[in-house]
């Protein structure tokens, strides 16, 4: 069973700080992982995605990944209060790009 | 949502009644799934379409089956729901890049 373990939270940070999550799999033949973002009570959505070893920025958001280390983060710069939610953390699996395995989950809490 | 639509958002339905839930896509994607979310486990592919009529198992598929008739529309069908089949279920779709985006939602309650 191909697993994705992510830290349940919850992670409090205080506004205009830098928020870190970090997520590790288990399958060494993933080639490709996300991050989204979901509010409570809706659904999920992709805020990142990575395929290569190193760092890609989209604006506040920054993804790494480590294959070597089977390990993949996010940072979100400047938290926000609205940057609070959930971030699922998934990885392909099964030996095919289309279907992901996704981790439970850490709840992110940006106090003002 | 990127032009995905699930019916019903919400159903109360009684143990032992027949459920189907729709997804539709207006984006053309070759590939749809359906998931259901539960506290404590996450999301968990329930099954998943790689094409018109081709549907596959994933790994907490007993108790459904699903249908693609049409590149738009992938059903998914509880043919007897039981209390454990209370979750919300999402749809989602992806296309070449396996960037999957969701829809919705729909929260189903088996009494």
């Amino acid at each position: 069973q191909k697993e994705v373990e992510q830290n349940s939270g919850p992670l409090s940070v205080p506004e205009g700080a830098i928020a870190s999550l970090n997520c590790t799999y288990s399958d060494r033949g993933s080639q490709s992982f996300f991050w989204y973002r979901q509010y409570s009570g809706k659904s999920p959505e992709l805020i990142m995605s990575i395929y290569s070893n190193g760092d890609k920025e989209d604006g506040r958001f920054t993804a790494q990944l480590n294959k070597a280390s089977q390990y993949v983060s996010l940072l979100i710069r400047d938290s926000q209060p609205s940057d609070s939610a959930t971030y699922l953390c998934a990885v392909n699996s099964g030996g095919s790009n289309y279907k992901l395995t996704f981790g439970k989950g850490t709840l992110l809490t940006v106090n003002p | 949502d990127a032009g995905i639509t699930q019916s019903p958002r919400h159903k109360v339905t009684e143990t032992g009644t027949p459920v189907t839930l729709r997804c539709h896509q207006t984006e053309n994607h070759r590939y749809m799934y359906w998931y259901r979310q539960d506290p404590g486990h996450g999301l968990r592919l329930i099954h998943y379409s790689y094409g018109v009529k081709d549907t596959d198992k994933g790994e907490v598929s007993d108790g459904y089956s699903v249908s693609r008739s049409k590149t738009e529309d992938f059903l998914l069908t509880l043919e007897s729901a039981t209390s454990s089949q209370t979750s919300v279920y999402f749809c989602a779709i992806s296309d070449f890049s396996y960037e999957q985006y969701f829809g919705p939602g729909t929260r189903l309650t088996v009494t």
